[in-house]
């Protein structure tokens, strides 16, 4: 099936240091979400957007809607150790719940 | 329970034989998905309902997959004569919102019922 291209597929970082990973697609979307994983769990939601160009924040997370509407990135700053897990973008092409996910970002943060 | 129930957690299958997942999504939310999930890969969509109408089963990878959620709530995902490739982490998730709402794509997904066949 469709999936959208994440980047970087894998990270490994000293706590305290600084994140970032993105997503690109060949499609528009309208809704730009990211959700993390946790092994033995369900994804859950970090943040969604909107609104191309949209720059939103939550605690140490931040993530914008690129303003093409094909890509979008997320930011972790100040990484703590349960920050680890797997990262996944997802897109909505339209207002559905039908969600595309991207391959996912493993992130492990080295204490 | 507060949050999406999903049940068994984990199921082996011989191939060949048929298997049932259930779902109970959070209570009073309208819109529920399956989506499936291979070892080191995001979640695929395979089909959604919203209440007890499944509007979109687009995702579904063949006719031995069956969803069902005849009263609006509870939902079981069915798949017939198990195969290796069936294999996988098969995630439930609920939304308070209906089809084409804002905010439709904010899902609470259950912890999966990962299907292993032998």
């Amino acid at each position: 099936g469709q999936q959208l291209n994440q980047s970087p597929q894998s990270m490994f970082i000293q706590e305290g240091e600084d994140v970032s990973m993105n997503c690109t697609s060949s499609s528009i979307f309208n809704t730009w979400l990211w959700y993390k994983q946790d092994p033995g769990e369900g994804p859950v939601l970090l943040i969604a957007l909107y609104k191309a160009g949209e720059l939103t924040s939550n605690g140490r997370l931040t993530a914008q809607f690129g303003i093409t509407r094909k890509d979008s990135f997320l930011n972790i700053s100040a990484s703590i150790p349960s920050d680890v897990g797997i990262y996944f973008c997802a897109g909505q092409p339209s207002n559905t719940g039908k969600l595309i996910f991207g391959q996912g970002t493993t992130l492990q943060v080295k204490p | 329970g507060a949050g999406v129930s999903q049940s068994p957690r984990y199921k082996v299958a011989k191939r060949g034989q048929d298997v049932a997942l259930r779902c109970d999504p959070i209570s009073g939310h309208v819109s529920l998905f399956w989506y499936q999930q291979a070892l080191g890969q995001g979640p695929e969509f395979l089909t959604y309902f919203q209440n007890e109408a499944q509007l979109d089963k687009s995702g579904l990878p063949s006719d031995r997959f069956f969803a069902e959620r005849p009263e609006g709530s509870v939902s079981t995902l069915k798949i017939q004569r198990t195969q290796q490739e069936d294999s996988a982490v098969y995630l439930c998730a609920s939304s308070s919102r209906r089809l084409g709402l804002a905010k439709a794509g904010e899902l609470f997904f259950g912890e999966g019922s990962r299907l292993t066949v032998l």
